[in-house]
């Protein structure tokens, strides 16, 4: 899977947007891009996903540039709980057959300041 | 509520005493998946299977079993832990068909192996 590259860490506070930058810019052509983040004592948690077109859901926005090669998850009102780690993860539907092995890089660590 | 149960959620043991780490999931997924989180390496895949009776290795199998009798329950098994296999694990889940289905987590079992 191609690689990508997300700030360490983050901070915001309670209640503003908070816009998670991810660059990938040796994408292809088939490649999504996932968000899962991983809440204190817990097991990754699926956010939202897309290829080319920017997508909502009722936890967050994905921005998607026009050439693919940078995303933003975009938490439209942060609060406390949304302290975690945030991962961006690129799925070729092309490789790993039938394995939906999620590779999982260091991920950005999101502070919420109340 | 879709659940992937995870037990025990902490463990404490010693070097050889053979332990089971249950994974159950009540969504009737046909893909499980099981990952170990160490600090600085991020999640790695152990063992998946895409269906009862169907496993394969991941990335880092060495020490570890798997089982897959019911399409419900994907325990792993380490025969006899060392001090190396002491990490946080978790079980994953996903649906098969479309391609995209987000994976679905466990809360993780932290093991302790002296």
């Amino acid at each position: 899977d191609a690689k990508t590259t997300q700030p360490n860490s983050m901070e915001s506070n309670e209640e503003e947007p908070v816009h998670l930058p991810c660059n990938h810019s040796t994408i292809s052509g088939t490649d999504y891009i996932h968000w899962y983040r991983q809440l204190p004592s817990q097991g990754p948690e699926y956010v939202i996903h897309g290829l080319t077109s920017n997508v909502n859901n009722r936890m967050a926005s994905l921005a998607i540039a026009e050439d693919r090669k940078s995303s933003t998850l975009i938490l439209h009102r942060a609060t406390l709980r949304d302290a975690a780690v945030y991962y961006c993860i690129l799925r070729d539907t092309n490789s790993g057959g039938s394995n939906y092995k999620l590779t999982f890089g260091k991920g950005t660590l999101l502070t919420v300041n109340p | 509520e879709a659940q992937v149960t995870q037990n025990p959620r902490y463990l404490i043991t010693v070097t050889g005493k053979k332990l089971t780490v249950t994974c159950s999931q009540n969504m009737n997924h046909e893909y499980m998946s099981w990952y170990r989180q160490d600090p600085g390496l991020g999640l790695r895949q152990i063992y998946y299977s895409m269906n009862v009776e169907v496993t394969d290795k991941g990335d880092v199998p060495e020490g570890y079993k798997v089982s897959r009798k019911e399409k419900r329950n994907f325990p792993l098994i380490l025969e006899s832990p060392s001090p190396n296999q002491t990490s946080l694990y978790f079980c994953a889940t996903r649906s098969g068909g479309r391609w995209n289905q987000p994976q679905h987590f466990g809360d993780g079992t932290r093991l302790s192996i002296l």
